[in-house]
């Protein structure tokens, strides 16, 4: 167990709709990152919040937004979806500090796009 | 922009084989983790190496970093069933604000 959670494990959906994923970091953590991985991608990044702010974007798209609030958890909303979202979404948590780069990994929520 | 390359894609071994995996960029990395992850699971970080030349062992798993910083590899002795699962090496990007870049993995299957 990593210490980083992630609801909900599975989300099924229909194209147009939109949704929100929820992370929260390890206990003490201040950043967060948002990755999706796809069969034929891999593992992208899509976006960092350290402590609240926005610090770095991935291949995010415009219909994908993100925050992190002020207890930390992270929140990934994705709209206008489309059938090639369909993918596994991952949040990591790293340690204090912007420049730390060990990650350490939500079990996932799984997206099925229909 | 920064990438790593793992090979090979795909090993398919019997228990009692050695292995080696590699990762291997044209760029320097500020450090170099290894992942092992199972089917619908989060990865999970086995080590973390930061210095050129680095090696660190995990039981029967050595991780090396090259002296460049530039590349890594992964040796499994003795490869038991339950090391199973996809291999991913992720670099630090210079510079950056601890983004991660990510190799597109080693899927290994050891047979009994």
């Amino acid at each position: 167990d990593s210490g980083v959670t992630q609801t909900p494990k599975h989300l099924i959906t229909a194209t147009g709709q939109r949704v929100t994923l929820r992370c929260s970091p390890r206990s003490g953590d201040l950043s967060v990152y948002w990755y999706q991985q796809s069969l034929d991608q891999g593992l992208q990044f899509l976006i960092q919040y350290y402590n609240g702010e926005e610090r770095a974007k991935g291949n995010i798209l415009e219909r994908f937004s993100a925050q992190q609030f002020p207890d930390l958890h992270s929140e990934l909303n994705l709209s206008s979806l489309e059938l090639g979202d369909s993918a596994l979404y991952f949040c990591a948590s790293s340690a204090s500090g912007p420049h730390t780069d060990t990650q350490y990994f939500g079990p996932g929520t799984r997206l099925t796009v229909l | 922009t920064q990438l790593l390359e793992q090979s090979p894609q795909f090993l398919s071994i019997q228990e009692g084989e050695n292995l080696t995996v590699y990762c291997n960029s044209s760029s320097v990395f500020s450090s170099l983790q290894w992942y092992r992850q199972e089917p619908g699971e989060g990865p999970v970080l086995l080590v973390t190496v930061v210095t050129g030349g680095e090696v660190k062992k995990l039981k029967r798993l050595t991780f090396q970093f090259g002296d460049a910083r530039k590349d890594s590899s992964l040796h499994i002795t003795a490869a038991q069933p339950g090391d199973t699962g996809l291999y991913l090496c992720a670099g630090g990007e210079l510079g950056s604000q601890g983004n991660l870049i990510f190799g597109k993995g080693t899927k290994l299957s050891v047979k009994p």
